[in-house]
């Protein structure tokens, strides 16, 4: 049982290019989320996803954009890296439903450095 | 706005008994989860409350006063092992986690 996977593991990365990050979960939880993990400010939602099928906008949204074409996977897009997105990132999934929250699982996280 | 406070760092001592605070504001509560982090990790789940009181799970309690917007986690019999950042968060009433920045923890022999 993997949980949650992430990958890249560290990526370093050319502002302007395009990066996705990857992750995979096996619970068949129907919540998905993605955080970004900088010092001093903890973890900040950036996009999450209900169910499948469905995203919605987190916190700190901008230059990033997501998808849900399945329970699994949930790939996180930077269309054009800048330097303010060097950060570590961190997957998680809830089995969540309207009227009831439980508990996120993380993912071990990307560790994403923009020069 | 919506807020979570918690101190930045505390350091304890091995065997000792140590109180991590949490104050929260938030638009409509659904409950407080804590959360450990060591050092390059994920957060794993430590505890949830919804209700006032306190909830017990071997050497971590965690206590809740929805009144007065605050939580504690207790950790006693402390092990070189908890040495890690805890990190406090409220639930508003879109069912979205709202993130204290975390304590981090030191613990000296």
């Amino acid at each position: 049982i993997a949980g949650i996977t992430q990958a890249p593991t560290s990526q370093i990365l050319a502002a302007g290019r395009r990066m996705t990050l990857r992750c995979t979960q096996d619970m068949r939880h129907n919540a998905m989320y993605w955080y970004r993990q900088d010092l001093g400010l903890g973890l900040r939602l950036i996009h999450y996803s209900n169910t499948a099928g469905t995203t919605g906008k987190g916190e700190v949204p901008d230059g990033y954009s997501v998808s849900r074409a399945n329970t699994d996977d949930f790939p996180l897009t930077l269309a054009s890296a800048v330097p303010s997105q060097t950060s570590v990132y961190f997957c998680a999934s809830s089995d969540s439903t309207g009227g009831s929250y439980n508990e996120q699982f993380f993912g071990p996280g990307t560790r994403l450095t923009v020069l | 706005g919506q807020n979570i406070d918690q101190p930045t760092e505390m350091t304890a001592t091995e065997g000792a008994i140590v109180q991590i605070n949490c104050t929260y504001q938030t638009s409509g509560f659904n409950g407080l989860f804590w959360y450990q982090q060591h050092a390059g990790e994920a957060p794993t789940f430590l505890s949830y409350n919804v209700l006032d009181g306190l909830e017990e799970k071997g050497r971590f309690s965690s206590f809740l006063s929805r009144s007065k917007g605050y939580s504690y986690l207790l950790l006693k019999e402390l092990q070189m092992k908890d040495s890690a950042s805890y990190l406090c968060a409220a639930i508003d009433s879109n069912y979205q986690l709202i993130w204290g920045a975390g304590t981090k923890l030191i613990i000296k022999p």
